[in-house]
């Protein structure tokens, strides 16, 4: 079974350009999270999806950022403009919760943004 | 909102000795306690996980314990090997409705041979 895929897997843009990141979760998940590594931090979340909704997306920095998953499968992430302080890895990650309970989340290998 | 913090941020072993890392958390109504191994290039794995219901778990080399009244967890890596070196998040959340796990800084192991 193929894992979350997430794609380009580096990016390198210049201060005030758009970037976008895309993310295939895995087959029949209907959880998908992006979440924000700093180095040497762990995952922050930015916004999590059930299906096609945004349920949490508190912590999602909306004057610049902005994420969307038409028909509850793929997710792309936004980012316009960038800045400097935009480097770091963006983690795509899904699940498939139950009632309840959380499903286990598997992450894709991250995209790398480098702001110039 | 849910504070995790975890140490060491760097832990050094011979391959065989035994590594632990802990966490504490702040938020009381959290049960459910993931651990993660990411490795170099790659994201996080979740290589085992506890409920609050649950004092001990264990999966062949690897247990983690809960101590609900102190809120502190620990991860237990025993006969460590070289392939065990990686960075391990421990993370805490509620496991009812939203699932938003809130992870620590992380310890990069290193075991060398």
């Amino acid at each position: 079974e193929a894992g979350v895929v997430q794609s380009p897997r580096y990016k390198i843009i210049e201060k005030k350009q758009p970037v976008a990141f895309w993310c295939n979760p895995i087959s029949g998940h209907n959880t998908l999270y992006w979440y924000l590594q700093n180095l040497g931090q762990g995952p922050e979340l930015l916004i999590r999806y059930e299906n096609e909704e945004a349920v949490d997306d508190s912590q999602l920095p909306k004057d610049r950022f902005s994420a969307e998953r038409l028909k509850g499968v793929d997710s792309t992430l936004k980012i316009q403009p960038a800045e400097l302080g935009d480097s770091a890895v963006y983690l795509c990650a899904s699940s498939l919760a139950g009632q309840g309970a959380p499903g286990e989340q598997f992450f894709g290998p991250g995209t790398r943004l480098t702001v110039l | 909102g849910e504070n995790v913090e975890q140490h060491p941020s760097t832990l050094s072993v011979q391959e065989g000795d035994s590594a632990v890392i802990k966490c504490t958390y702040s938020d009381s109504a959290s049960n459910y306690f993931p651990w993660y191994k990411q490795e170099l290039g790659k994201g996080p794995q979740l290589i085992i996980d506890i409920r609050s219901n649950v004092g001990e778990k264990k999966d062949q080399r690897i247990a983690v314990t809960l101590n609900k009244t102190a809120k502190h967890f620990s991860l237990h890596i025993t006969e460590t090997q070289p392939e065990d070196s990686a960075v391990y998040f421990c993370a805490a959340s509620t496991s009812g409705g939203s699932y938003i796990p809130t992870f620590g800084r992380g310890t990069s192991l290193i075991v060398h041979p």
